[in-house]
Order: structure tokens, then C-alpha cells, then sequence
């Protein structure tokens, strides 16, 4: 299998722009998690899927941020408008209770916001 | 909450041993260790379900005490492939969700 497969892997922007950041899970797993990670809060979960409907996004930090699961091998955050302060990696990872629920990272979008 | 984790960072010499701790306020199903290197995604290294057992991966061991709500990461006989940022992830049962302490940065030098 290919992994979790994130897109695009850099992103540049000016604030007030919308961003889109885009993830392929690995076939078959049932859950889908988004990750934000800065050197200030380290990796916080932001929501996650199971069967392609969102169970906690608690740790989505406004309603600037919302995340889409429209199908089982594909799902967006969207972040809009953006501002500085969204800059970070952003990680997408997957996984199956099968695996014993091990989360499998994708290679991470790192999102700059001037 | 978010789980506690010791030393926040570590300098070792090529083949010390190192002991990385994770601690959590409440009761745990599993934690899971992570991996991360510069610039790069996390990477699964173990997970310990709660009943105090060990497990090992080559030189790199685990354990996890269910009554003390911690775990420890045990590195043995350190390589400079070791270097990194490790993670412990804690589920308070089971239901996939993952919080994260703050990481230990480790540093093996030749």
C-alpha cells in the first residue's frame, strides 16, 4: 500500500485566504484523524472519522476550520479565512481496530500563512 | 488531558542506554509510542495495551503500568538512528482516539 497520502505537502498563502489540505487514508482502515502540530502546542487532534463520519471534532480550534469526509478514501480540512497564526504542519493519519489501532501518518502539509 | 512526559530532552553518546516516561492523571486502555524525525511524519513504534505487559522492537523495549497510569520507553545500547522526537499516546479506552504528550527530544552523538 501506498500510506496515508497528504496533499500538498507545502502551502503558502496570505491571511484571509481560503486553504484547502487534502488526505488519502489506506485502504480499508475506518478512521481518519487530523493533527495539527506546532513547536508551541506540539501535535494536537483536531477531529477524527470513523466510517467517514466525524465522531470529535473538539479539537477543531473555530469555525474557520471545518473537515469533510464525503467518501471512504478521501478527506479535506479547510481552513477559512486563514490567518498567521494557522501556520503549522498539519497531519492526516488512519487506522483499523483490526491493526489493534495503530495510526499510520501521512507525510504532513506544511502551511505557511503570511 | 494531555500525558506528561520525562526528560523533555536527552543527549546520549552512541551506545548509553536512555529511559523515556509517560504519565497520565487518569486511567488508561492503551498508549502508543511514536517516533518523529526532523521534518518528517511521525512513525509508529509500539503499543501496550493495559495489563503491565513489555514489549520489545530490536533494542528499543516498552512498559506500562496500569495502576501508576504510566509507561516507560526503554532505549538500549543507543544508535545515532535513534535520534529523534518520541511520543507516548495515550486512549482512555477504547475508542481510537489518541492524546499526545509533548514529546521527548533525543539526541545521540557519535
Amino acid at each position: 500500500d501506498a500510506g496515508v497520502i497528504q496533499s500538498p505537502r507545502h502551502e503558502v498563502t496570505e491571511m484571509g485566504q481560503e486553504v484547502t489540505l487534502r488526505c488519502k487514508p489506506i485502504s480499508g482502515h475506518d478512521y481518519l484523524f487530523w493533527y495539527r502540530q506546532t513547536m508551541m502546542r506540539g501535535l494536537e487532534l483536531l477531529i477524527y472519522f470513523n466510517n467517514n463520519v466525524p465522531i470529535d471534532d473538539s479539537g477543531m480550534p473555530e469555525d474557520r476550520f471545518s473537515a469533510k469526509m464525503p467518501n471512504a478514501s478521501f478527506s479535506t480540512l479547510k481552513i477559512q479565512p486563514s490567518e498567521p497564526r494557522d501556520s503549522a504542519v498539519y497531519f492526516c493519519a488512519s487506522s483499523a481496530p483490526r491493526e489493534g489501532d495503530t495510526q499510520y501518518f501521512g507525510p504532513g502539509t506544511r502551511l505557511t500563512v503570511l | 488531558q494531555q500525558p506528561v512526559q520525562s526528560p523533555q530532552a536527552v543527549i546520549l553518546r552512541e551506545g548509553e542506554d536512555a529511559v523515556i516516561n509517560c504519565s497520565s492523571s487518569k486511567a488508561l486502555y492503551s498508549v502508543h509510542w511514536y517516533r518523529q524525525k526532523h521534518g518528517e511524519a511521525p512513525v509508529f513504534l509500539m503499543i501496550l495495551l493495559k495489563g503491565g505487559e513489555q514489549k520489545g522492537h530490536e533494542k528499543i523495549s516498552a512498559s506500562f503500568n496500569e495502576k501508576k497510569q504510566q509507561s516507560s520507553l526503554y532505549l538500549t545500547a543507543s544508535q545515532l538512528s535513534y535520534s529523534g522526537t518520541y511520543f507516548c499516546g495515550t486512549e482512555g479506552d477504547a475508542g481510537n482516539m489518541l492524546t499526545f504528550g509533548g514529546g521527548t527530544r533525543l539526541m545521540v552523538k557519535p
